[in-house]
C-alpha cells in the first residue's frame, strides 16, 4: 500500500507568517489528494481536493499544490484560527490512507 | 441541510462486537459514497472503510475481515458491524460523505466512541 508522510509533525509560527505542510506519497497518486483540517476538540473538514481545489467556503490564504509524489498545503497569513491538525490523505484507490498530521500552534 | 449523526458507540470486551449506525439527511443518500473515519485517542485520522452507492466495498487492511460496512439506502442509513474487537480498535468512529466526484469527504458526522476494554 502506498505510505503517506507529512512534515513536519508540528510547527509553530506567527500570526501573519507563511507556512507550508508538505505531503509526500511513496508511490504516484497524480493529484488524487485532499488536504483536511482539524481544529481542537472539533471534526475535520475538508480544505481541499485533487491537490490544489479549494472547497467552497474555505478561506483564500489557503492553497495547495504538487502532483505525482510530493505535495505542499500553504497558508498564506496565518491567522489565530487556522489553530489546528491538519491531514493529507489519497484518494487514488483504495485504501484511501491519510498522512499522520502536522499541528500548527501561535507563536 | 446536510447532516451525519452516528450512534451505537460503547463499551466493549476484547473479542465482542459493536453495530454502529449513521443516520443521513439532506441529500441524495443513494447517489453518494460514505466512508468510516476513526480517530484513537492523542491520535491521526485512520480511514476504516467505504461503501459506494453501488454498494461496492473497500476496507483498511486493519480490519479486514472483522468489520462489514453497509448502507440502506431506502432508510438513509450507514452501518458498520466490528466483530471480533481489539484494545487497538478503540477510538472516535466518524460517518463521512464523498463529495459527489467522490475527491474528498466534504461532510462528516459528530462521531461516536467506541472502547474496547475488560
Amino acid at each position: 500500500d502506498i505510505q503517506m508522510t507529512q512534515s513536519p509533525s508540528s510547527l509553530s509560527a506567527s500570526v501573519g507568517d507563511r507556512v507550508t505542510i508538505t505531503c509526500r506519497a511513496s508511490l504516484g497518486i497524480s493529484n488524487y489528494l485532499a488536504w483536511y483540517q482539524q481544529k481542537p476538540g472539533k471534526v475535520p473538514q475538508l480544505l481541499i481536493y485533487t491537490a490544489s481545489t479549494l472547497q467552497s467556503g474555505v478561506p483564500s490564504r489557503f492553497s495547495g499544490s504538487g502532483s505525482g509524489t510530493d505535495f505542499t498545503l500553504t497558508i498564506s497569513g496565518l491567522q489565530p484560527e487556522d489553530v489546528a491538525t491538519y491531514y493529507c490523505q489519497k484518494y487514488d484507490s483504495a485504501p484511501w490512507t491519510f498522512g499522520q498530521g502536522t499541528k500548527v500552534e501561535i507563536k | 441541510e446536510v447532516q451525519l449523526l452516528e450512534s451505537g458507540g460503547g463499551l466493549v470486551q476484547p473479542g465482542g462486537s459493536l453495530r454502529l449506525s449513521c443516520a443521513a439527511s439532506g441529500f441524495a443518500f443513494n447517489n453518494y459514497a460514505m466512508n468510516w473515519v476513526r480517530q484513537a485517542p492523542g491520535k491521526g485520522l485512520e480511514w476504516v472503510s467505504a461503501i459506494g452507492g453501488s454498494h461496492t466495498t473497500n476496507y483498511a487492511d486493519s480490519v479486514k475481515g472483522r468489520f462489514t460496512i453497509s448502507r440502506d439506502n431506502t432508510k438513509n442509513m450507514l452501518f458498520l458491524q466490528m466483530n471480533s474487537l481489539r484494545a487497538e480498535d478503540t477510538a472516535v468512529y466518524y460517518c463521512a460523505k464523498d463529495r459527489w466526484d467522490q475527491l474528498g469527504m466534504d461532510v462528516w458526522g459528530q462521531g461516536t466512541t467506541v472502547t474496547v476494554s475488560s
